[in-house]
C-alpha cells in the first residue's frame, strides 16, 4: 500500500506570493491533517480535516486555509506569505478521527520564503 | 490541550551502548502517548504508541516504553543502539484530534 504522498517536495516563493501544497493520503484513510515544522517553534498542528470538512483548527492566523476532496486528498495554502512561514510542512492521515488513531506521515513540503 | 516535555535535547551515546530518552506530558483523563523518529529530510514514522493497557509497550527496530502514570512520563528506552539509530525522536500525546509534539531529542550515537 502506498505512502501519504506529498508534492512538492520542495518550494522557494518570495514574500506576498501565496502557495498551495498537496498531499495525498493512504488509500482507504479519510482522516488529514497538517503540521508545520520549524526549528524555534517545533512541529505545530495546523488543522484537520474529516470527510472534506474542517474539523479542527490550531492556533494560526487565517492566511493558513486548506480543503479536502470527495477523495481524501488535501491541499493546504497559505496566502501573502511571510518570512516567518518558511518550514517544513507535515501532512498526515488516518483512518478515522481522534486521538488514538495512528497518524501516518508524508515527508513534507520544505517551503522556502525569501 | 496536552503538553508534552522532552527533557533532553540532544543524547550522545556510543554505539551498543543502552539510552533512554526522556519525555513527561501534563496529566489528563486520558491521554494517548506516541513516540515518533524522524531522520533527515524525512516524515515522521511511528515508533511505538501507548493507547490502554500494559504499561510496557514494545516498537520497531528495538525500541520500547514505559507508561509511569503516576509520574506522568513516558521514557523511551533502547538495550543496545545502532549508529542507523541516529536521528531525532518526537514524543507526542493526544486527548483529542491533534497530535501534540515535544520539541524533540537529537540522539547521536558514535562509533
Amino acid at each position: 500500500k502506498a505512502g501519504v504522498t506529498q508534492t512538492p517536495r520542495y518550494l522557494i516563493k518570495t514574500r506576498g506570493q501565496q502557495v498551495t501544497l498537496s498531499c495525498s493520503p493512504i488509500s482507504g484513510h479519510r482522516s488529514v491533517s497538517w503540521y508545520q515544522q520549524t526549528p524555534g517553534q517545533g512541529l505545530q498542528f495546523l488543522f484537520e480535516y474529516f470527510s472534506e470538512t474542517q474539523r479542527n483548527k490550531g492556533n494560526f492566523p487565517g492566511r493558513f486555509s486548506g480543503r479536502q476532496f470527495s477523495n481524501s486528498r488535501s491541499e493546504m495554502n497559505v496566502s501573502t506569505l511571510e518570512l516567518g512561514d518558511s518550514a517544513l510542512y507535515l501532512c498526515a492521515s488516518s483512518w478515522g478521527q481522534g486521538g488514538s488513531n495512528e497518524q501516518f506521515f508524508g515527508p513534507g513540503t520544505r517551503l522556502t520564503v525569501l | 490541550a496536552q503538553s508534552v516535555t522532552q527533557l533532553d535535547s540532544q543524547v550522545p551515546v556510543f554505539e551498543e551502548a543502552p539510552v533512554e530518552l526522556r519525555c513527561n506530558y501534563s496529566s489528563s483523563v486520558s491521554v494517548y502517548l506516541f513516540w515518533y523518529v524522524q531522520y533527515p529530510n524525512q516524515g515522521l514514522q511511528l515508533l511505538l504508541k501507548y493507547l490502554s493497557g500494559s504499561t510496557l509497550v514494545k516498537g520497531i527496530n528495538g525500541f520500547e516504553a514505559e507508561f509511569n502514570k503516576s509520574q506522568t512520563s513516558f521514557h523511551l528506552r533502547k538495550p543496545s543502539v545502532h549508529i542507523s539509530d541516529t536521528a531525532e525522536y518526537f514524543c507526542a500525546a493526544s486527548s483529542g484530534y491533534a497530535l501534540n509534539f515535544g520539541k524533540g531529542t537529537s540522539l547521536l550515537v558514535t562509533p
